[in-house]
């Protein structure tokens, strides 16, 4: 699976956008961008995926590159309750793969 | 639906004890994998099942092992426990239906190791 790279950490308003960058410039043609999230000491919950159409759904949008190089994960109302860390993940959708899972962002919703 | 559930939710054991932890997955999903999280390592995946069949496993010593059974819970099993061993054990089940494979978590169980 290709390797992600996040920013350790990032600030974010209540009531403002947070927009949340993933690099993964090695990704190939099959592999998809997943995005995690994980509020303090609970597993991670699912929030949304793609190829390389933008996607959205009520948690999220997923904005992925023409070159598929980078992707930002955007959380359009940030509330103190997505406050957690987000994990980028990039992996072939076939089953019997694990989920490989950096280190991650840890985003800081502040009122 | 149910989510994938884990228990217990925490334990205390002491070093060198076995340990045995439980997880049932949404129903219908016939995959569980398992992951160790740690504040050092971070998430690090353990096993995967599959129809009572071990598909996929990590990178950790034979201490570590685990089953399904034929209703697709699973229990994961620690021998002769250390002191590293104390982590937030997690376990996510997906289904192979539709195209999806997205994993669900559980709240895991935190084990601590005396």
């Amino acid at each position: 699976d290709a390797k992600t790279t996040q920013p350790p950490s990032m600030d974010c308003a209540e009531g403002r956008a947070a927009n949340l960058p993933c690099n993964h410039s090695t990704i190939s043609g099959n592999e998809y961008v997943y995005w995690y999230r994980q509020i303090h000491s609970q597993g991670p919950q699912y929030i949304i995926h793609g190829l390389k159409n933008n996607e959205t759904n009520e948690m999220a949008s997923l904005i992925i590159t023409e070159d598929r190089k980078s992707s930002t994960l955007i959380l359009p109302h940030a509330t103190l309750r997505d406050t957690a860390v987000y994990y980028c993940i990039v992996r072939v959708r076939s089953y019997g793969q694990n989920f490989v899972f950096g280190p991650g962002t840890r985003l800081s919703v502040l009122p | 639906k149910a989510g994938v559930t884990q228990t217990p939710r925490y334990l205390i054991k002491t070093r060198g004890q076995q340990v045995t932890l439980s997880c049932s997955p949404i129903s219908g999903h016939r995959s569980v994998s398992w992951y160790q999280q740690t504040p050092g390592q971070g998430l690090q995946f353990l096993f995967e099942y599959f129809s009572e069949t071990q598909r996929n496993k990590g990178n950790f010593p034979g201490r570590f092992s685990g089953r399904q059974f034929s209703n697709s819970r699973s229990e994961m099993n620690v021998s002769t426990l250390e002191l590293g061993d104390s982590a937030l054990y997690l376990c996510a089940s997906s289904s192979e239906q539709g195209a999806k494979n997205i994993q669900y978590f559980g709240a895991g169980t935190r084990l601590s190791v005396l």
